[in-house]
């Protein structure tokens, strides 16, 4: 079975620039995540989709982040303008179901100069 | 409110056993987790325990749980090199959005 894939697997930009991360969860997962781990860090759930609907957002800095999930399959991630404190390690999960353990992808590295 | 404590650092000899030790806060969390991650990887579920559950052995793996004090642990057998890695425990919050909540991580090295 694949596992949960993510790309680009890093990335350097300038600060206000714009940046987009791509997630392919486990086939058949109705629950994809993403977190944002800083370095020394756990990590911090940023968006929860079930299917193609948002269940969880509180911690998404909406001003600047957004994501998506369309057709319930594939999601993006997009931070713009981003800022240095958004360096961090995206990191995407997926699970069968909102109770069902999660998976974790390798991760997208962004660095912000 | 909702926190996940972890202590940052432990080094074992190879062979010897490591106990990772991990306290949190929602007393109502079904599901208790341990994953690892090795540098530039991400996360690797190891094991996990539901919560009327005390105990639970996988191979080299035990974890506890004493819901009383809300304290989980891992303990590795017979650790080995390859068991160097960030090792995180995460609680699942059931206010229906089940998100986990994570600890900050406890650094395990294996001295040879």
């Amino acid at each position: 079975e694949a596992g949960v894939a993510q790309s680009p697997r890093y990335k350097i930009i300038e600060k206000r620039q714009s940046v987009a991360f791509w997630c392919n969860p486990i086939s058949g997962h109705a629950t994809l995540y993403w977190y944002q781990q800083i370095l020394g860090q756990g990590p911090k759930l940023l968006i929860q989709f079930q299917n193609n609907g948002v269940v969880d957002d509180s911690q998404l800095p909406k001003d600047r982040f957004s994501a998506e999930r369309l057709k319930g399959v594939d999601s993006t991630l997009k931070i713009q303008p981003a800022k240095l404190e958004d360096s961090a390690v995206y990191l995407c999960a997926s699970s069968m179901d909102r109770a069902y353990e999660q998976y974790f992808g390798p991760g997208t590295r962004l660095t912000v100069t | 409110g909702e926190d996940v404590e972890q202590s940052l650092f432990l080094s074992v000899r190879e062979g010897d056993s490591s106990v990772i030790n991990c306290t949190y806060t929602d007393s109502s969390s079904t599901y208790l987790y341990w994953y690892k991650q090795e540098p530039g990887a991400g996360l690797q579920l190891l094991t996990y325990i539901f919560s009327n559950m005390d105990m639970k052995q996988d191979q080299r793996l035990t974890v506890l749980l004493n819901k009383k004090d809300k304290h989980l642990s891992l303990r590795i057998a017979d650790t080995q090199t390859g068991d160097s890695a960030i090792y995180f425990c995460a609680e699942t919050c059931t206010s229906g959005t089940y998100k986990y909540i994570f600890g900050t991580g406890t650094r395990l090295k294996v001295l040879a």
